[in-house]
This record gives C-alpha cells, structure tokens and sequence, in this order.
C-alpha cells in the first residue's frame, strides 16, 4: 500500500526568504507526482506535475524534483511571499490512476 | 477557477441520513474521481468514473456509492450518515483516464457536517 509523508508539517517563515518543503513514498512503482496548493475550506490548485521519467519541473518561483528510486520528491520555493501561506500537498499516482496524497505542510510566511 | 463546480458548498445532516453531493466536470473531460478529505489530513480517493463507468475504487464501503452521466456531470451519494462521514468532499474532473497526464482539476468541494 502506498504511504505518502511529508515533513514538516508546518512552517513559519519571513518573508524572502528560500524555503524546501518534503515529501517522500513507500512504493517507487508511480506513474507521476504532483504538488499541488490548498487555501483554508478550499478546493486543489495543480502547482507541478512531474512524470516518472522526469527529474524536475520548474514555474515560476517555484522548482519541484523528484528521486523516483529513493521515493523523495522536494518543492523548492524561492523568494517566498506572503500571498504563498497556504497548505501544499504532493501526491503521486500508482496503479489504478488514483492519487495518493501526503498529510501537507501548512505554509506561513510573514510580513 | 478550474472550470469543476461542485453543489452545495456546505451542507448539514443528521447521523443514518443520505446525501447526495453534486459535481460538473470541466468541460471536454471525461473522467471524474472523487476524494474525501478530514480535517488536517490529506484527501482519500474515493472513486473514479469513466465514461459512466465505475473505474476504480478506493477502501470506502459501499455505503458510497456514485453516477456519471452522459454529459459527464457526476454525483457521489452516500448513505446511512455516520460521524465519521464529516469531511471536505472534493471532485476533480480530467480529460481521460492515461495515467501519465492524469492532470486532475480539483472543485471547491463540499463542507458536510453530520451531528
């Protein structure tokens, strides 16, 4: 059964400041993975979409890398803002074409 | 704004009553999953429907049941309300089911309380 982890589970920054959110999976077996961004009682944004055979995906501020054999994905967020304070999840998709999706980590980052 | 709508946003019920939760897909795509989410934990996949066909299931009893229509529109009903059934309801709609794209657009989803 596929476990998605990710650490921390929050995190409190200043702002400009460069910050690396984790995110790690039992079973190396994913088709792709996916980091997306949830604001309070909201729905999911898709932030980066990484396929299996891909080492990294970069928007904007933010660069996202995947290690399919050690099962470690990080989201790297440069130049962090206040409008960035939101939860941000990754999850992956296994066999079955569901998504598999982490705990979050709940972003702050203050004035 | 993803283009999925999701109907009602919140919604309260009583412990052993149904609910039907309501879910229009972006448009031009096919293939609708639904995920409940707890509060401080991440979403759990539901089901998923293509082309009016169930297409996957996750550890949900059948208690959770779902439709896809022909314009792609999706319900997720579920019956016999328990308080564990209090969750963030969301669906996400994308083109087809190839695994490898598998972007999925997310709704606003559905507050519903169970007392």
């Amino acid at each position: 059964k596929q476990e998605v982890t990710q650490i921390p589970a929050a995190l409190s920054v200043p702002e400009g400041e460069n910050l690396v959110l984790n995110c790690s999976f039992t079973d190396s077996a994913i088709y792709n993975l996916q980091w997306f961004r949830q604001d309070p009682g909201k729905g999911l944004t898709s932030l980066l979409l990484i396929q299996s055979s891909q080492r990294e995906q970069t928007s904007g501020r933010l660069n996202a890398s995947l290690d399919k054999s050690s099962g470690r994905s990080t989201l790297y967020i440069a130049a962090s803002q206040p409008g960035d304070s939101a939860t941000y999840l990754c999850a992956v998709t296994g066999g079955g074409n569901k998504l598999t999706f982490g705990t979050g980590t709940q972003l702050k980052v203050e004035l | 704004e993803t283009g999925v709508t999701q109907s009602p946003t919140h919604l309260i019920k009583t412990r052993g009553q149904q609910v039907t939760l309501r879910c229009s897909s972006q448009s031009g795509h096919n293939t609708v999953s639904w995920y409940q989410q707890a509060l401080g934990q991440g979403p759990q996949f539901i089901f998923q429907y293509y082309r009016e066909e169930e297409n996957g299931r996750g550890n949900f009893p059948p208690r959770f049941s779902g439709l896809q229509f022909p314009n792609y529109s999706s319900e997720l009903n579920v019956n016999a309300l328990e308080l564990d059934d209090s969750a963030l309801y969301l669906c996400a709609s994308s083109l087809d089911q190839d695994r490898t794209k598998n972007i999925q657009y997310f709704g606003a989803g559905t507050r519903l309380s169970v007392l």
